[in-house]
């Protein structure tokens, strides 16, 4: 079947903007997690998902970013007033469930000017 | 100290050899350890994920796991060129990774 997907691909946003970011899931998956990826760095984890429930949001970097998951399944990321240092590759991931094998969309590049 | 060490590399090794990849972690009541692989430009591919000690073998790819000592690696037999890439080791309970350790392989 289709794996995770993730749209826009690539974003380009001005310093303040604000931007949205989605993923859908693997049919099924239970568990959807959000990373952001610096170049030359890991995945670092930001936020995840069991079905509508966000029951870790830990590694949310501010209150600019917000995640959304409203029918436990297609996933949105917003960082509001989008700063430089948000610019970075955005992961989703899906699992049927925590701690099984996640598998990752193609990722969303987002580039702050 | 970060939940996920990883020697960032890179590491040559000539096509054909054994390339051996280490990766350790700090938190003991960790259950699940996985082994990714990202080619420059895409999103991690899982390759591998182990769950209790010892040796889990599938095709040229092997992890071995140590829960005593706290690491996880993995290692390549017969590398070959297209196994060039970084490969990113997690640990799942809040699901952390290292930073990724870069594979060439030379032919």
């Amino acid at each position: 079947g289709a794996g995770v997907s993730q749209s826009p691909r690539y974003k380009v946003a001005k310093r303040g903007q604000d931007v949205a970011l989605r993923c859908d899931p693997i049919s099924g998956h239970v568990s959807l997690f959000w990373y952001q990826q610096a170049l030359g760095q890991g995945p670092e984890f930001l936020t995840y998902f069991q079905n509508e429930a966000q029951l870790d949001k830990s590694g949310l970097p501010s209150d600019r970013f917000f995640a959304e998951r409203p029918e436990g399944s297609v996933s949105t990321l917003k960082i509001q007033r989008t700063q430089q240092e948000d610019s970075a590759v955005y992961l989703c991931a899906s699992s049927t469930s925590h701690g099984n094998e996640q598998y990752f969309g193609p990722g969303t590049r987002l580039t702050v000017t | 100290q970060k939940e996920v060490e990883q020697n960032s590399g890179p590491l040559s090794v000539p096509e054909g050899a054994i390339a051996s990849l280490n990766c350790t972690y700090s938190d003991r009541g960790s259950q699940s350890f996985f082994w990714y692989r990202q080619y420059s430009g895409k999103s991690p591919e899982l390759i591998m994920s182990i769950y209790s000690n010892g040796d889990k073998e599938d095709g040229r790819f092997t992890a071995q796991l140590n829960k005593a000592s706290q690491y996880v690696s993995l290692l390549i037999r017969d590398s070959q060129p297209s196994d060039s890439a970084t490969y990113l080791c997690a640990v799942n309970n809040q699901f952390y990774f290292g930073t990724g350790t870069s594979l060439t392989v030379i032919p």
